[in-house]
């Protein structure tokens, strides 16, 4: 059972270059995150859905997409990757919400230079 | 929204001591999730709870839903413990709140 997949592990982009962070899980749970993870700071919730075809804004969302096109796959999509998302980023998904247990890729490291 | 407070922020123990770590929060919940985080590894779900106390092995967590607190024991420290442990609440609208984490450090 894989779980949840996060790729990729690493990535180095040049500001203003765009790129897509893929999660799925294979654990047919409906509700998928992202987390944005820096020095000092508790994981940010960037985006959120709670099943196929939903998708919603978390705490810090700006420059950041999300599709839901099915119940295994939630790719984050940096649209201009700026140096203020050098980040570790971690995709996680739950049966059906905060009252199941957490399931967390095991991130990617982002640097924006 | 949840405020979230852990405490220690960082702890160096002896192996063998026993361990305890806090964490508060401000608003009624309807969960509170233990995570562990090695160094440069993946996040881990230890427990989730909403009431009472839960035990794994050498861990035992807590929580008091009227105080608004937890807490996260382990037994028998070992050096594998070093990590951080990291405190989330959930519930409402605002989704899951973290703590900022504890660093531990099991020293042999």
């Amino acid at each position: 059972n894989a779980g949840v997949t996060q790729t990729p592990k690493f990535q180095v982009l040049k500001t203003g270059q765009s790129m897509t962070l893929q999660c799925a899980q294979d654990m047919n749970h409906e509700y998928m995150s992202w987390y944005r993870q820096d020095p000092g700071m508790g994981l940010r919730l960037i985006h959120y859905s709670v099943g196929a075809g939903i998708t919603d804004q978390g705490e810090v969302p700006n420059g950041y997409n999300v599709s839901r096109s099915t119940t295994e796959d939630f790719p984050l999509r940096l649209l201009s990757a700026a140096p203020s998302q050098t980040s570790v980023y971690f995709c996680a998904s739950t049966r059906t919400g905060y009252n199941s247990p957490l399931h967390f890729g095991n991130g990617t490291r982002l640097t924006v230079t | 929204k949840n405020e979230v407070e852990q405490s220690p922020q960082n702890l160096t123990a002896q192996e063998g001591e026993f361990i305890t770590i806090n964490c508060s929060y401000s608003v009624g919940i309807s969960a509170l999730h233990w995570l562990q985080q090695h160094p440069g590894g993946g996040i881990v779900s230890l427990f989730m709870l909403s009431s009472g106390k839960k035990k794994h092995g050498r861990l035992i967590a807590t929580i008091n839903i009227q105080e608004k607190h937890s807490s996260l024991h382990i037994t028998a420290s070992h050096p594998r413990d070093s990590a951080v442990y990291i405190c989330a609440v959930g519930g409402g609208a605002d989704g899951l709140t973290f703590g900022k984490g504890t660093h531990l450090i099991i020293q042999p």
